[in-house]
């Protein structure tokens, strides 16, 4: 699976929008872009995912760049509780039983 | 929404002794995997299971590790000699059989003494 790049840490303000980037240059063609976020030491939340297109869900948006080498996760109005580590997974559809490969993350902190 | 349970929340074991972590997934899923968390590190992969069998392990989970899903609820990971380096968090995930994405539990913590 291709390898992603994402900034340590980031700080956001409440109520902005919080942009979280991600490299992913060696990406092939057959491999989606996932992301997760990790609130404390709870479990992986699922947040959204993504081929080429655009994709927007409740939780957030997802920008993929037409060469598809990069991505931004928009949370548009950021909250407290959006305080987590964030993590920019690239892999094969979910077909079949597929692991996920965690990096390091982005931690994100969101200032009153 | 239906989400995947575990326990205990946090086992403390002597090391040496056997320990059985416990997960309920989610009902209709038929992929299910393990993952671990040392204090302060990535999230790593396990295992995973399918059909009751193991689809894949990692070079983590070797012969002192095993997994089982003895009846249509439970899906279980044996650690059978707990050693200190086996303290860590250690999360279950399932998923359906379409294209969706896993969904992780929040984990037992497991000490090792």
């Amino acid at each position: 699976d291709a390898k992603t790049t994402q900034p340590p840490s980031m700080d956001c303000a409440e109520g902005r929008a919080a942009n979280l980037p991600c490299n992913h240059s060696t990406i092939s063609g057959n491999e989606y872009v996932y992301w997760y976020r990790q609130i404390h030491s709870q479990g992986p939340q699922y947040i959204i995912h993504g081929l080429k297109n655009n994709e927007t869900n409740e939780m957030a948006s997802l920008i993929i760049t037409e060469d598809r080498k990069s991505s931004t996760l928009i949370l548009p109005h950021a909250t407290l509780r959006d305080t987590a580590v964030y993590y920019c997974i690239v892999s094969r559809r979910f077909q079949g039983a597929q692991k996920l490969v965690f990096g390091q993350g982005t931690r994100l902190t969101i200032n009153p | 929404e239906p989400e995947v349970t575990q326990t205990p929340s946090h086992q403390v074991t002597q090391m040496g002794q056997e320990v059985i972590l416990r997960c309920v997934p989610i009902s209709n899923h038929l992929y299910f995997y393990w993952y671990r968390q040392i204090l302060g590190q990535k999230v790593e992969f396990l295992v995973s299971f399918y059909n009751n069998e193991i689809s894949e392990k990692s070079e983590i989970f070797d012969d002192q590790f095993s997994v089982e899903r003895p009846d249509g609820s439970n899906f279980t990971l044996k650690i059978r000699s707990t050693k200190l380096e086996d303290s860590a968090m250690y999360f279950c995930a399932s998923r359906d059989n379409s294209n969706q994405p896993q969904h992780f539990g929040d984990g037992t913590r497991l000490s090792i003494l």
